[in-house]
């Protein structure tokens, strides 16, 4: 699976937009871009998933770059209980989810 | 509520005991995991069941021995570990659909080997 690249800590403000940035410029085209979170001490949660087209659920956006190489997962009203480790992963359907270091996000009020 | 619940939530053994975690399902999925998270450190993948049979093992040692009954329940069998072993154990569980695996976890069990 392709390798990811996340910066390993970023703040926001509580109510504000959260931009998280990912990079996998190494993807191959049957590989869909997957994000995850964890707070503190408890299992990975699923966020959302995407392979070239923006997708929105209710937690948040996925934005594609069109040569997929980058990707953004936007939390639109950041909240406190945000703050946690979030992954980028990038993965085909081998069964394997390989989680790197993620982002630390902190939302501060 | 993930779907997914393992027991227990914390465990503390020493070296010589014997143990089990215990992981169950409830999403109807045909795959499961056991990842390990020590400190500090990325999830490790430990092993993966697809319809009950072992595809994945990954250089996981010996004193650690996996059991998957049926689709909807896993066990993690545990003897003579060390305390390097301390760590959050995972389960996940997964459906293939479409070409996407999306992996539900548990809350996890937090194992300290004395």
């Amino acid at each position: 699976d392709a390798k990811t690249t996340q910066p390993t800590s970023m703040d926001c403000a509580e109510g504000r937009a959260a931009n998280l940035p990912c990079n996998h410029s190494t993807i191959s085209g049957n590989e869909y871009v997957y994000w995850y979170r964890q707070i503190h001490s408890q299992g990975p949660q699923y966020i959302i998933h995407g392979l070239k087209n923006n997708e929105t659920n209710e937690m948040a956006s996925l934005i594609i770059t069109e040569d997929r190489k980058s990707s953004t997962l936007i939390l639109p009203h950041a909240t406190l209980r945000d703050t946690a480790v979030y992954y980028c992963i990038v993965s085909s359907n081998d069964y394997k989810l390989s989680f790197g270091a993620g982002t630390t996000v902190t939302v501060r009020a | 509520e993930t779907g997914v619940t393992q027991t227990p939530r914390h465990l503390v053994m020493g070296m010589t005991n014997k143990k089990s975690l215990k992981c169950e399902q409830h999403l109807g999925h045909n795959a499961m995991y056991w990842y390990k998270q020590s400190a500090k450190k990325p999830l490790e993948l430990m092993f993966v069941y697809n319809f009950k049979e072992q595809t994945e093992n990954n250089s996981v040692p010996s004193r650690f021995s996996p059991e998957c009954p049926n689709s909807s329940h896993l066990f993690l069998h545990l003897h003579t570990l060390q305390p390097e072993d301390s760590a959050l154990y995972l389960c996940a569980s997964s459906q293939e659909v479409a070409g996407k695996n999306i992996q539900y976890f548990g809350a996890g069990t937090r194992l300290s080997v004395l």
